[in-house]
């Protein structure tokens, strides 16, 4: 069974930095790329960053841009998203998500956590 | 970027009807739309991928048709678990953008 547990969300300060982390489980890691996608409170899913599964190409939302990094480590089957630069706009539940395959274009989000929430305030 | 609009944005219907959401792109994505069930507190779930395919254990209740820019998910009979909100995602090119949701309450 696929399960993939978010950790490292919390309180962070305007222009703060965090970073997450998604230790997955129930399937070979290496082999599919991996999303992290996020919620405001009580609003919509917003796609933010995907990886693909050798970690060669990366992808971001505009709205991240050269402030969030998203990265793997396949010795540990951890997916990450540091976040530096952090404002209120930021604030959410961040899924990780797997893929259905090796890249992430033209595929689909098949398994989901849980979510960790990021709150930005001072 | 390519837009994702939903209709409804919100649903009210009863359990046994049959119920339609619609979803449009601003281009043409092909067959790569996706679409997901979120209940409240808890994380998406994938029901349909490229446009009509079922996702493993979906109910065939749940069908999904279109391509291009328009594409429906249709539910032939509502069950009581059903009541969710409904979201499309097209995966042609990044970023990968979300509709704004279908909230389907009971009615």
């Amino acid at each position: 069974e696929v399960q993939l547990v978010e950790s490292g969300g919390g309180l962070a300060q305007p222009g703060g930095s965090l970073r997450l982390s998604c230790a997955a489980s129930g399937f070979s890691f290496r082999s599919y790329a991996m999303h992290w996608v996020r919620q405001a409170p009580g609003k919509g899913l917003e796609w933010v960053s995907a990886i693909s599964a050798s970690g060669d190409r990366t992808y971001y939302a505009d709205s991240v841009k050269g402030r969030f990094t998203i990265s793997r480590d396949s010795s540990k089957n951890t997916l990450y998203l540091q976040m530096n630069s952090l404002g209120a706009e930021d604030t959410a539940v961040y899924y990780c998500a797997k893929d259905g395959y090796t890249y992430p274009l033209r595929n689909y989000f098949d398994s989901w956590g849980q979510g960790t929430q990021v709150t930005v305030s001072s | 970027d390519i837009q994702m609009t939903q209709s409804p944005s919100s649903l009210s219907a009863s359990v046994g009807d049959r119920v339609t959401i619609t979803c449009r792109a601003s281009q043409s994505i092909s067959s790569y739309l996706n679409w997901y069930q979120q209940k409240p507190g808890k994380a998406p779930k994938l029901l349909i991928y490229a446009a009509s395919s079922f996702h493993t254990g979906v109910p065939s209740r749940f069908s999904g048709s279109g391509s291009g820019t328009d594409f429906t998910l249709t539910i032939s009979s509502l069950q009581p678990e059903d009541f969710a909100t409904y979201y499309c995602q097209q995966s042609y090119s990044t970023p990968f953008s979300f509709g704004q949701g279908t909230n389907l309450e009971i009615k």
